[in-house]
Order: C-alpha cells, then sequence, then structure tokens
C-alpha cells in the first residue's frame, strides 16, 4: 500500500544553520508533494508544494527537493529560526484520488 | 481572519454522549475534510466532502458521520463518544489544486 515516512522523528540545529528534514514515498504514482508545518497547539500550515515534473522549488528560506529515482523528498530551511521549532511533515498526492497521505512528522528544535 | 474556522477549540465529555465538531471556511474551496491527529499516528482522514452533494468515508470513519451544510460548513459527529475517539481533531478545505489548508483543531477528550 501507499506510505509516506520521514527518516528521522526528530531533529536539533543550532540557531542560524541550515536544517534538513527528510520525507521517503512509497508510490510512484503521486504527482504532488506538500510540506507542513505544525506548531504546538495549532493546525498544520502549508509551507511549499512541489508536482512531480519538477526536481527543485524554492520559497522564502525554504527550498524542496524531489528526487522521483528514489523516491525521496526533503525539505531545506536555511537559517534556521527560532520560530522554526515545529513539526514538519510531507503528504503524498495522488492525481484524481483528491486525497493526502501524511507522514508522521519530525520535530526540529531550533536551538540558541 | 482565520480562513478555516473550528468550534469549539477543546472538549472534555464522557463516554456515550453525541458530540457534534464544526468547521466552517471562508475560502471558497468545495473541498473539505476531517482528519485526526494522534501521537505517532500522523493524521487520518475520516470523512471528505467534494461538495454539498458529495460525502465520502475516509479510513477511519466507523463511529463517526458527517454532514455538509452549505460549501462553507462541514460537521463532524460522534453519536456515541468513547474513550479512544480521545484526540486532536482537524479540519481542512482544498481547491482543485490539491493543496489543503487545515484550521486551528478541536482538542476532544471522552472520559
Amino acid at each position: 500500500g501507499e506510505s509516506v515516512g520521514l527518516h528521522l522523528p526528530t531533529l536539533s540545529v543550532q540557531e542560524g544553520d541550515n536544517s534538513i528534514i527528510n520525507c521517503a514515498y512509497s508510490n510512484s504514482a503521486s504527482d504532488y508533494f506538500i510540506w507542513y508545518k505544525q506548531e504546538s497547539g495549532k493546525g498544520p500550515q502549508f509551507i511549499i508544494d512541489i508536482r512531480s515534473n519538477m526536481d527543485k522549488r524554492q520559497g522564502q528560506r525554504v527550498t524542496v527537493l524531489l528526487n522521483k529515482t528514489v523516491k525521496h523528498l526533503s525539505l531545506q530551511i536555511a537559517a534556521t529560526q527560532p520560530g522554526d521549532s515545529a513539526v514538519y511533515f510531507c503528504a503524498e498526492g495522488i492525481q484524481g484520488a483528491q486525497k493526502l497521505v501524511f507522514g508522521q512528522g519530525t520535530r526540529l528544535t531550533i536551538n540558541p | 481572519d482565520a480562513d478555516v474556522t473550528q468550534t469549539p477549540r477543546n472538549r472534555i465529555t464522557k463516554t456515550g454522549k453525541r458530540i457534534m465538531l464544526e468547521c466552517s471556511q471562508t475560502k471558497g474551496h468545495d473541498r473539505m475534510y476531517w482528519y485526526r491527529q494522534d501521537p505517532g499516528l500522523g493524521l487520518r482522514l475520516i470523512y471528505y466532502s467534494f461538495d454539498v452533494k458529495d460525502i465520502n468515508k475516509g479510513e477511519i470513519s466507523d463511529g463517526y458521520s458527517v454532514s455538509r451544510q452549505a460549501q462553507a460548513k462541514f460537521s463532524l459527529s460522534l453519536e456515541s463518544a468513547i474513550p479512544n475517539q480521545t484526540a486532536l481533531y482537524f479540519c481542512a478545505t482544498s481547491d482543485f489544486l490539491h493543496t489543503q489548508y487545515f484550521g486551528p483543531g478541536t482538542r476532544l477528550t471522552v472520559l
């Protein structure tokens, strides 16, 4: 069956450093991927998405990389700030199904 | 102003009680979803609706029902709450571009 997972459940980085959060997916039919950020006590917040016809997409301080060959997705956050501390999880979308499959999440902690 | 709102934000109830969680959105999206979130299990889909006349079961619909009263409103009911329905519940909306936007969540505790 389809599944979306994360390699690391927790990640700690120093403020100002770059962080990379990884995600593996199993369904090669997926055609879009989304990264969400969830802060404590809040709902998931959309960060960035990428379609399967792309291998890289950049936003403000964030970059998502997609490697379809190995079914791997990553989120890079540049120059991390205390406000980046949160749980990040990826989601996989399947064309026509209009549903997302979510990973369990990685907790990112930014150390001062 | 929040685009997706949920009420109540917190609820404590007893086993056997009927509970309704409500979701409203001002994004103008046709598609609405209900998820529950449990530690270590991520987000799991309960029900979803692509328009006011469309209701679909998700992966964990047993014990839940929904009503799509209007394009902007989608409510989730627990007909007879049980303790293992204690969780965080999220409503989400999306348009044809697939990205889902979430509400702030409802923390439900069933004693």
